[in-house]
């Protein structure tokens, strides 16, 4: 069982719609957890951060984790093609004192017009 | 700017021949890290520093060594390269106050072994 794991996609979605991205993991002692947006031939970028079960939200994006079925989504609403990229979900883990970031494989986004 | 710094950006050479990746952040950040970004794999970690003189092996560390002799700076070493170690190549930082998980990255490394 992969540590991280995140359905490859492509996720289609038209634009103005809502966009869902899940994540699960299988360290149950994972305290951090966060998604990073990938542009194609780009660099990472951190886009969320959460820590606590729940959901949190940061303009048009949303973070949602539940520790104990050990998921984590990003939700994205009103999409633009500007958010068409790869989505990775990384998990800070218990083994390495917490400094241990795994990262899943990500699911591509496609917004379409 | 605020900016993590990788050089070369592009790299082709030969099996056998060391080669180092220089990396520098700006940010006065203590924690740094390498990984490597393979198709179908994802982003594996090789090693990290939480600070100076501090270093410790990731998931896939085999083939490479790091130093951490300045905070700035975190060069990736390797001693003979293979062709199996022909990937894209991130060097990110982060303060250890915000966690290890809020990475920023350079801009990436493409490194072809013949």
């Amino acid at each position: 069982q992969k540590e991280v794991e995140q359905n490859s996609g492509p996720l289609s979605v038209p634009e103005g719609a809502i966009a869902s991205l899940n994540c699960t993991y299988s360290d149950r002692g994972s305290q951090s957890f966060f998604w990073y947006r990938q542009y194609s031939g780009k660099s990472p970028e951190l886009i969320m951060s959460i820590y606590s079960n729940g959901d949190k939200e940061d303009g048009r994006f949303t973070a949602q984790l539940n520790k104990a079925s050990q998921y984590v989504s990003l939700l994205i609403r009103d999409s633009q093609p500007s958010d068409s990229a790869t989505y990775l979900c990384a998990v800070n883990g218990v083994t390495g004192g917490g400094n241990k970031l795994t990262f899943g494989t990500g699911t591509q986004l496609k917004v379409e017009l | 700017e605020a900016q993590v710094t990788q050089n070369p950006r592009y790299l082709i050479t030969v099996t056998g021949k060391k080669l180092t990746v220089t990396c520098s952040q700006n940010m006065n950040h203590e924690y740094m890290s390498w990984y490597r970004q393979d198709p179908g794999l994802g982003l594996r970690q090789i090693y990290y520093s939480m600070n100076v003189e501090v270093t410790d092996k990731g998931d896939v560390p085999e083939g490479y060594k790091v130093s951490r002799k300045e905070k700035r700076n975190f060069p990736l070493i390797l001693e003979s390269p293979s062709p199996n170690q022909t990937s894209l190549y991130f060097c990110a930082s982060s303060l250890i106050s915000r966690g290890t998980g809020e990475l920023f990255f350079g801009e990436g490394s493409r490194l072809t072994v013949l």
